[in-house]
């Protein structure tokens, strides 16, 4: 079965600063990876997408993410941190390739923003 | 496009009493939908998996008597919490996949209820 594993339940970093959040998916490549973002109290927005077409992706706020085989990665990062990025982060996984597939998220990274 | 409306976006509820949660797919046909429960500073967790006319496949450790699933047409599928007792209180989301080629698929998120039995 599919498996993300998300290090860090808590990142902090200035406002500025680059944001690295960290996900690690099971050794089979997987069909389709996500990087979701949740406000408090709120569903969840999709940030980016894997698929296979370009390993590194753009998503939205000035989010990316880079798809790396080598070492089963697809971490998440953004160039200068914004105080509205503060939010909860999730890293997810689809079993399979259709909308019946399931999809499996990560444990959550919080991203906090100093000022 | 892919929107899926969840509704009520919470409730208090009495211990014993019965909540029925709704998700519906508003521009598309959610054939299937994905139920999901989140406690405080938890991840989502897969309750259920509703295809629309059968019986909902639920998680282990799922009480399928006290979580009914219905997904009676293509765009509304329904929670009830049934006999809820504090420990249901939690955050439960939806969440369907709207498929196809290219950047046009994904899954898409209710925007979730706020359980509280009391």
């Amino acid at each position: 079965a599919q498996s993300v594993t998300q290090l860090g339940s808590h990142v902090s970093v200035s406002e500025g600063a680059l944001v690295l959040l960290r996900c690690n998916y099971s050794s089979s490549v997987p069909p389709y990876l996500f990087w979701y973002v949740q406000y408090p109290n709120q569903g969840l927005q999709l940030l980016l997408k894997y698929t296979s077409a370009a390993t590194l992706v753009k998503g939205i706020n000035g989010f990316e993410a880079e798809f790396k085989k080598s070492e089963t990665s697809f971490h998440l990062t953004k160039p200068s941190a914004h105080m509205s990025d503060a939010a909860e982060y999730f890293c997810a996984v689809s079993e399979g390739y259709s909308s019946a597939s399931k999809i499996i998220f990560g444990s959550g990274t919080r991203l906090s923003i100093r000022p | 496009g892919a929107v899926v409306s969840q509704h009520p976006s919470w409730v208090i509820c009495k211990s014993g009493t019965s909540v029925k949660i709704e998700c519906r797919s508003l521009d598309f046909q959610a054939t299937t939908m994905f139920w999901y429960r989140q406690f405080p500073k938890q991840s989502l967790m897969l309750m259920a998996t509703s295809n629309e006319g059968s019986k909902a496949t639920y998680e282990q450790g799922v009480e399928k008597d006290k979580f009914l699933i219905n997904h009676a047409s293509l765009t509304l599928s329904t929670l009830t919490v049934t006999s809820a007792h504090p420990e249901d209180s939690s955050f439960y989301i939806c969440s369907s996949g709207k498929w196809g080629r290219g950047d046009n698929y994904g899954y898409t998120f209710g925007s979730g209820t706020r359980l509280t039995v009391v």
